[in-house]
């Protein structure tokens, strides 16, 4: 029973252009997200995280946006560059204190230069 | 000043053997976690413990133990490995009062 769903396994994008990358969720318990970039042969490390309180959160060029109501979450990249080029996997928990991440499949995204 | 270490990084071995995977974080993070990566790419939680105790383990064989000397360390050891252990580990460490997670590189382990 996969909770937390990535539906597109890969995405290409022109250099200096925008990524959405979409993460959807069934689990309404849970309460935080993460976004994880992976680069082979290497683990994942955190990119951007936003709590249920809130709709949106921006890091730079990194802003994660979240619909409650729709069980879905998106990552924007603007604008996009060759190094974003990674796997990107979305990440969510239910309670905080328990700290179990439940995560999705990962996206491949390519910047094309 | 690697933050989160593993070693080996590959580890190839039979079927039946007896192996051990080191993870070391020098973060000062309370919690620590081993992670399983099948073939299918999906990353699994499999054991938690947060200063050295055990907080969540997840359904997996008992033939996975884990051991954890201090806050810093946190070892896998598998006994009787089968076909199917074959996967990429991850250790990851985290603050106790965070969700951020930060991993370490993987180990390969391939069983034959």
């Amino acid at each position: 029973d996969q909770q937390v769903k990535q539906n597109s396994p890969s995405l290409s994008v022109q250099e200096g252009r925008i990524s959405i990358l979409n993460c959807d969720y069934t689990n309404s318990m849970f309460d935080y997200f993460l976004w994880y970039k992976k680069y082979p042969a290497e683990g994942p490390t955190f990119l951007i995280s936003i709590s249920s309180i809130k709709d949106k959160n921006e890091d730079g060029r990194f802003t994660v946006f979240l619909n409650k109501s729709a069980k879905h979450l998106s990552l924007h990249i603007v604008p996009s560059q060759p190094g974003d080029s990674a796997v990107y996997f979305c990440a969510a928990s239910a309670n905080f204190g328990n700290e179990k991440l439940t995560f999705g499949t990962g996206t491949r995204l390519t910047i094309i230069p | 000043d690697t933050a989160v270490s593993q070693t080996p990084k590959y580890l190839v071995t039979q079927m039946g053997n007896d192996k051990s995977i080191k993870c070391e974080q020098n973060l000062g993070h309370d919690t620590m976690y081993w992670y399983k990566q099948d073939s299918k790419k999906f990353l699994k939680i499999m054991f938690s413990y947060n200063n050295k105790e055990l907080i969540i383990n997840e359904t997996v064989p008992n033939r996975f133990s884990p051991k954890s000397p201090d806050k810093a360390h946190l070892n896998l050891h598998i006994n009787s490995l089968e076909l199917g252990d074959s996967a990429v580990y991850f250790c990851a460490s985290s603050p106790q009062t965070t969700y951020e997670q930060y991993f370490g590189p993987g180990t390969r382990l391939t069983v034959t």
